[in-house]
């Protein structure tokens, strides 16, 4: 159980367009979906928290109109990166949370190339 | 948000000896405190975790311990084996959100 799934694995963009990324919990609903980003041997930095039903919040320093975050239902996240650059070339990787728990399960992540 | 630190960035030791990670977070409101190992390209496996109202867990040939006082928290690995070898991440919980330390590099020498 508890498994979270990414779409796409991979995608290649070219340099001002936007690109959306989903999140979905498959066997639990999720009241609380995170998202990362990691650059390569780098550490994995929180962006943003994302609630059902609510507006995300975003950790300092992020863009939230560039990182557009949806959080439709209990078991689908979006993150759409608007206008992408070369330095938004990057692994993001999504959480959710089942409430009740501490614990955060990780998707697949997502490899995004801006050429 | 929360500050967590870890040491060593690299660590190398040879099949069989033990692994010490160790890691310090800023805020005291942190409360859980996992573990991770990523292998590249892959999502982060919780390999142990400890919420803060325990002092040490234990996993097999796996155990963290946690100070509270001090602000830190320790991963260590017994009887290292081959198999052992990638990235490992400590993270503090603040208000259920995970801030990561900065990750080590696990090398285990046949």
């Amino acid at each position: 159980g508890a498994v979270v799934s990414q779409h796409p694995s991979w995608v290649i963009c070219k340099s001002g367009t936007s690109v959306k990324i989903e999140c979905r919990s498959l066997d639990f609903q999720a009241t609380t979906m995170f998202w990362y980003r990691q650059f390569p041997k780098q550490s994995l930095m929180l962006m943003a928290t994302s609630n059902e039903g609510s507006k995300a919040t975003y950790e300092q320093g992020v863009e939230k109109d560039k990182f557009l975050i949806n959080h439709a239902s209990l078991t689908l996240s979006t993150l759409t990166v608007t206008s992408a650059h070369p330095e938004d070339s990057s692994f993001y990787i999504c959480s959710a949370n089942p409430g009740g728990s501490y614990e955060q399960y990780f998707g697949p992540g997502t490899r995004l190339t801006v050429t | 948000g929360e500050n967590v630190e870890q040491h060593p960035s690299t660590l190398s030791v040879q099949e069989g000896d033990s692994a010490v990670i160790k890691c310090t977070y800023s805020d005291s409101a942190s409360n859980y405190f996992p573990w991770y190992k990523q292998e590249l390209g892959k999502r982060p496996q919780l390999i142990i975790d400890i919420r803060s109202n325990v002092g040490e867990k234990k996993d097999q040939r796996i155990a963290v311990t946690l100070n509270k006082t001090a602000k830190h928290f320790s991963l260590h690995i017994t009887e290292t084996q081959p198999e052992d070898s990638a990235v490992y991440f400590c993270a503090a919980s603040l208000r259920n959100q995970f801030y990561f330390g900065t990750g080590t590099s696990l090398t285990v020498i046949p």
